[in-house]
């Protein structure tokens, strides 16, 4: 059993709507990221996060330390936004444990 | 300028083989990774060095050998490669290997056995 779970596995939504994609994860981690890889493959890091709240754009990302759960919102979204959202938490000894990632697509 | 780059983009080869794949960074990171992922998306590290010392060596079979000459580079050498080796491996790397460290991915190197 994985220690980070995602929820959903895939969402497809309507441009313009609001996106809430989950993550949590078994045990204390000392950090979450959020990962975006494109259809084309490349991964790129959205936010690293150990507490509160992070903004970029019209992402956003938060973390319940006490609840072991982080959200990634994206508001207003977009077709250019379609991709695979991947969580991973950073357990101790340095060591990265991803989720199985979230497909999303956004119709126009 | 690549910041994080990985030769070859991709590579088929046949069962048995011995392969290497290059990852190298020009960010002036100290740590450096290899991450699996495999024909379901998910992702998972095999290793990391930090200024060229391996720090996580998960349970990755012995044929899989990181080389690190220097702290811009972490080579994988895969000995006789097996099909269930097919994934993408994405190279990455990190200021520190630090809670505040977000790391950056090479665009991957797919790896086909046939």
């Amino acid at each position: 059993k994985n220690e980070v779970e995602q929820s959903p596995q895939n969402l497809t939504a309507q441009e313009g709507e609001f996106i809430t994609i989950n993550c949590s994860y078994s045990v204390g981690i000392s950090a979450l990221h959020w990962l975006q890889q494109h259809p084309g493959g490349g991964i790129v890091s959205l936010f690293m996060l150990s507490s509160g709240k992070k903004k970029h754009g019209r992402l956003i990302a938060t973390i319940n330390i006490q609840e072991k759960h982080s959200s990634l919102h994206i508001t207003a979204s977009h077709p250019r936004d379609s991709a695979v959202y991947i969580c991973a938490a950073l357990f101790s000894g340095s060591r990265l444990t991803f989720g199985e990632g979230t497909q999303l697509t956004v119709n126009p | 300028d690549t910041a994080v780059s990985q030769t070859p983009k991709y590579l088929v080869t046949q069962m048995g083989n011995d392969k290497s794949i290059k990852c190298e960074q020009n960010l002036g990171h100290d740590t450096m990774y290899w991450y699996k992922q495999d024909s379901k998306k998910f992702l998972k590290i095999m290793f990391s060095y930090n200024n060229k010392e391996l720090i996580i060596n998960e349970t990755v079979p012995n044929r899989f050998s990181p080389k690190s000459p220097d702290k811009a580079h972490l080579n994988l050498h895969i000995n006789s490669l097996e099909l269930g080796d097919s994934a993408v491996y994405f190279c990455a790397s990190s200021q520190n290997s630090g809670v505040g460290d977000t790391q950056y991915f090479g665009p991957g190197t797919r790896l086909t056995v046939l």
